[in-house]
């Protein structure tokens, strides 16, 4: 199993560009996420989806769009690039396992850092 | 509101000594408690969980913590401290409204010195 996988790891992004984060797993997990994460500032959610066709706003969702059309995939697009969405993406998923707590554990992927000027 | 405190953004130990990461929450519903540890340039991973029963649990890497309700605590405790364990540390709760939905603290970041 590779878990989860995010391209690319870097990318710089000039204001008003646009772009999409890739994100996939292949443990099968219905549910899926998107964070940002600032220093000093935890993490975030952004957008999450609990499965292919189903996704739904999170804490910080302006200047983002999402989209599952599979199981497998859940890209997160920056339509308007902006300075303040310079930040470390992380995409996670979690199993619908109903043993207690294997709900919520969430496995991350390795992140994107993207900085945008 | 489901809400997470983590007193102390930097901790430095010696090695060998005791690591004591603070975490207080607040939560409306009982709890899911969690510790992830963050490695320099990658993801976060789970280092143990609390989800009902036996207060105290154990995780990963000789990491231990102890769920108190009446202190709304979640303590993380090694009793001696390696430099592998220089990482940074996030505590969560489960959220309200389902969907597997985590409310992470700001982190602490440990740093062990020889």
């Amino acid at each position: 199993n590779a878990g989860v996988t995010q391209t690319p790891k870097f990318r710089i992004l000039k204001i008003g560009q646009s772009m999409t984060l890739q994100c996939a797993q292949d443990m099968n997990h219905n549910y899926m996420y998107w964070y940002r994460q600032d220093p000093g500032m935890g993490l975030k959610l952004i957008y999450y989806s609990v499965g292919a066709g189903i996704t739904d706003k999170g804490e910080v969702p302006n200047g983002y769009n999402v989209s599952r059309s599979t199981t497998e995939d859940f890209p997160l697009r920056l339509e308007l690039a902006a300075p303040s969405q310079t930040s470390v993406y992380f995409c996670a998923s979690s199993p619908t396992s109903h043993s207690q707590g294997a709900w919520y554990e969430q496995y991350f992927g390795p992140g994107t850092r993207l900085t945008v000027t | 509101a489901q809400s997470v405190t983590q007193l102390g953004s930097h901790v430095s130990v010696s090695e060998g000594a005791l690591v004591l990461l603070r975490c207080n929450y607040s939560s409306s519903v009982p709890p899911y408690l969690f510790w992830y540890v963050q490695y320099p340039n990658q993801g976060l991973q789970l280092l143990l969980k609390y989800t009902t029963g036996a207060t105290l649990v154990k995780g990963i890497n000789g990491f231990e913590a102890e769920f108190k309700k009446s202190e709304t605590s979640f303590h993380l405790t090694k009793p001696s401290a390696h430099m592998s364990d220089a990482a940074e540390y996030f505590c969560a709760v489960t959220g309200s409204g389902g969907y597997n939905k985590l409310i992470f603290g700001a982190g602490t970041r440990l740093a062990v010195h020889p």
